[in-house]
């Protein structure tokens, strides 16, 4: 398996409050993804960044915020949690070669109430 | 139009049988078509790929079948086994990282 964990593996919290998800890969792989997995959307892009401190918006950023600082660590932070943010939430990386996800995380399990 | 449109969105088969999971696309800037399989509790792992200039790719069991014309790809899984049970995504891209997902299908092998 890819070197990729994923922290906190499930999380429940408050509507309002902030929350932050941990990625953290061991392949040092340059491009690193968030995706939220919901029933009947299958993953959609959240964020992506394609090197340190550099970040893009995906198609569902909305509520979202990302850094990546170091190589190996991309976060994801949702400022105000909403219930419409509580999903599975997955990281993923690729290789120079090929920018599109190729190995993810387990996911974190996130639960707004 | 950046929409991939998978179906059935759930599938029972025999062991050895061969289940196909169908895909539908508009966006003909799509150039990049992969398919990720999908075990409960685990993440996506790329399972194969293909890029329109090819009409079939096999790998293995799993095969990638393209109509560029009608815009349409499927994945065909020969002699399937009940390891196989897990939910399939075909993706498909134009390029760059905004990979767009269908909605997945949940495939089941009956022993």
């Amino acid at each position: 398996d890819a070197g990729i964990t994923q922290s906190p593996r499930h999380k429940v919290t408050e509507t309002g409050t902030p929350v932050t998800l941990r990625c953290h890969q061991t392949e040092n792989h340059r491009y690193m993804y968030w995706y939220r997995q919901d029933p009947g959307h299958g993953l959609r892009l959240i964020h992506y960044s394609y090197g340190v401190k550099d970040t893009d918006k995906g198609e569902v950023s909305d509520g979202y915020s990302v850094s990546r600082s170091k190589t190996e660590d991309f976060l994801l932070t949702l400022e105000s949690a909403t219930s419409s943010q509580t999903s599975v939430y997955f990281c993923a990386i690729s290789t120079d070669i090929i920018n599109q996800p190729q190995h993810f995380g387990d996911g974190t399990r996130l639960s707004i109430l | 139009q950046q929409q991939v449109k998978q179906s059935p969105q759930s599938l029972i088969v025999q062991k050895g049988g061969i289940p196909i999971i169908n895909c539908a696309y508009e966006n003909t800037a799509f150039d990049y078509f992969p398919w990720y399989q999908q075990f409960p509790g685990k993440g996506p792992a790329l399972l194969i790929a293909i890029r329109p200039d090819v009409s079939e790719k096999k790998e293995g069991r799993f095969t990638i079948s393209f109509n560029k014309s009608a815009k349409q790809f499927s994945l065909h899984i020969m002699d399937s086994q009940p390891g196989d049970s897990a939910t399939y995504f075909c993706a498909a891209s134009p390029g760059g990282f905004k990979t767009i997902f269908g909605a997945g299908t949940r495939l089941f092998v009956k022993a």
